[in-house]
């Protein structure tokens, strides 16, 4: 069966930019015709979708992230990975990486911690 | 996009039954039936519940169940349990080949 994980520095310092892989393992791994997203949860609040990466190559981002926020493949590690430029505290969040299957996200990595400080 | 709006939180005792709105606009819910549902106990990922506004995923209980009217969709949980008592976030297509969730709703069980 499918897994995520999400992996990265827990910490990152302010203007800096935030880097995040997830491994899918398990399936056809990031080959499948799947989107691969981004989603993210600032402490104590709501859930918020950064972007997608289509298997082809194709991505779409939260408007009010676009400027700053690349999504990336890489089939043959099997993993896709987040970049999120010139970060503030507001970026301090639990990352998720999840999978849309039937256009819902039927599979979510565990999260991992990232914190804006210097 | 703006987030989809749910209320704050819902309470319910044992065995009855809640419903949980999620309110967009003619752009997102009101345009399509890609309406999903997510349960999120505490330091936990969220776990998908109801996708396609009503169908549910292999091994979710029919205590769970969606449904759509005009711009607003609606996740009812019968037959309360203890167990039910997480976050709940509605999610739904914008257009644009964007998505947006909803400010999330917190059930509590009495």
């Amino acid at each position: 069966q499918v897994q995520l994980q999400e992996s990265g520095p827990g910490l990152v310092k302010p203007s800096e930019t935030l880097s995040l892989t997830c491994t899918v393992s398990g399936g056809s791994g990031l080959s499948d015709s799947y989107y691969w997203n981004w989603i993210r949860q600032s402490p104590g609040k709501g859930l918020e979708w950064i972007g997608y990466l289509f298997y082809g190559g194709s991505t779409n981002y939260n408007y009010s992230l676009k400027s700053r926020v690349t999504i990336s493949g890489d089939t043959s590690k099997n993993e896709f990975s987040l970049r999120l430029n010139s970060v503030t505290a507001a970026d301090t969040a639990v990352y998720y990486c999840a999978r849309t299957n039937n256009d819902a996200l039927d599979i979510w990595g565990q999260g991992t911690m990232v914190s804006v400080s210097t | 996009q703006s987030a989809l709006t749910q209320p704050a939180s819902v309470s319910g005792s044992p065995g009855q039954s809640i419903t949980i709105s999620c309110t967009g606009t003619s752009s997102d819910v009101g345009d399509n039936n890609l309406v999903s549902w997510y349960q999120q106990h505490p330091g936990k990922a969220p776990k998908l519940m109801i996708y396609g506004v009503y169908k549910r995923p292999s091994g979710i209980s029919n205590r769970f169940s969606g449904s759509k009217s005009g711009n607003t969709a609606s996740l009812t949980i019968s037959g309360l349990q203890d167990e039910d008592e997480a976050d709940y976030y509605c999610y739904s297509y914008a257009g644009s080949f964007s998505w947006v969730f909803g400010g999330g709703t917190k059930v509590t069980v009495l």
